[in-house]
């Protein structure tokens, strides 16, 4: 079945520091796929998506890019900060009319 | 923002118990739909809900589960004997159109049955 699947958290960090966080993928046929981030007593928010192989979705500084030879959508930013602590959800999303599948979540903890 | 609101943010419950899951969708969104997920664990998809009827549901959600939009602005989640494994966060979400892109979230409750 479709699936997905996250590096293990937590993951600590100073302030400045290099972020990855690693999301491999099994499903059949071209999923969408999208990062989903949670803040402290918030609900789940679409962080960025891509929609076919080799698209990169970026937003606040983050990027993934949708590599379909190694089923990944690895998570990367160059200098995280503080605000940037939450957990982080990796999903994809068979077609347009179907459920989102997520992954387990990795917890990024920033200190500075 | 236009936001989903979840009440209560915590439930606890006895097993055997019922409970109802509140949550309060955008006010304009046509598709609803629950997920949980249980501690240390992935978020699991439950139900999803439009034009007053159940779209599509998972094997968790057996007849123990039932969702309802009973007056056009609140849609709940019952579990109607809970058990200890429906422990878990449970998170609403709504969207004016399908697909994942327009998904927002609520806060989510947690759930604890003891």
């Amino acid at each position: 079945g479709n699936s997905v699947t996250q590096m293990e958290g937590p993951v600590t960090l100073s302030e400045e520091a290099f972020l990855t966080i690693n999301c491999t993928y099994t499903a059949t046929g071209y999923p969408s796929l999208f990062w989903y981030v949670q803040y402290p007593g918030e609900g789940l928010q679409l962080l960025l998506k891509a929609t076919k192989a080799d698209d990169k979705g970026s937003n606040k500084g983050f990027e993934a890019t949708y590599r379909k030879e190694t089923t990944s959508f690895h998570l990367e930013k160059g200098s995280v900060q503080v605000s940037d602590s939450a957990v982080y959800f990796c999903a994809l999303m068979k077609t347009s009319y179907d459920k989102v599948i997520f992954g387990p979540g990795t917890s990024l903890s920033v200190i500075p | 923002e236009p936001e989903v609101t979840q009440t209560p943010s915590h439930q606890v419950t006895q097993m055997g118990q019922e409970v109802i899951l509140r949550c309060v969708p955008i006010s304009n969104h046509l598709y609803f739909y629950w997920y949980r997920q249980i501690l240390g664990q992935k978020v699991e998809f439950l139900v999803s809900f439009y034009n007053n009827e159940i779209s599509e549901k998972s094997e968790i959600f057996d007849d123990q589960f039932s969702v309802e939009r009973p007056d056009g602005s609140n849609f709940t989640l019952k579990i109607r004997s809970t058990k200890l494994e429906d422990s878990a966060m449970y998170f609403c979400a709504s969207s004016d159109e399908q697909g994942a892109e327009k998904l927002f979230f609520g806060s989510g409750t947690q759930l604890s049955v003891l």
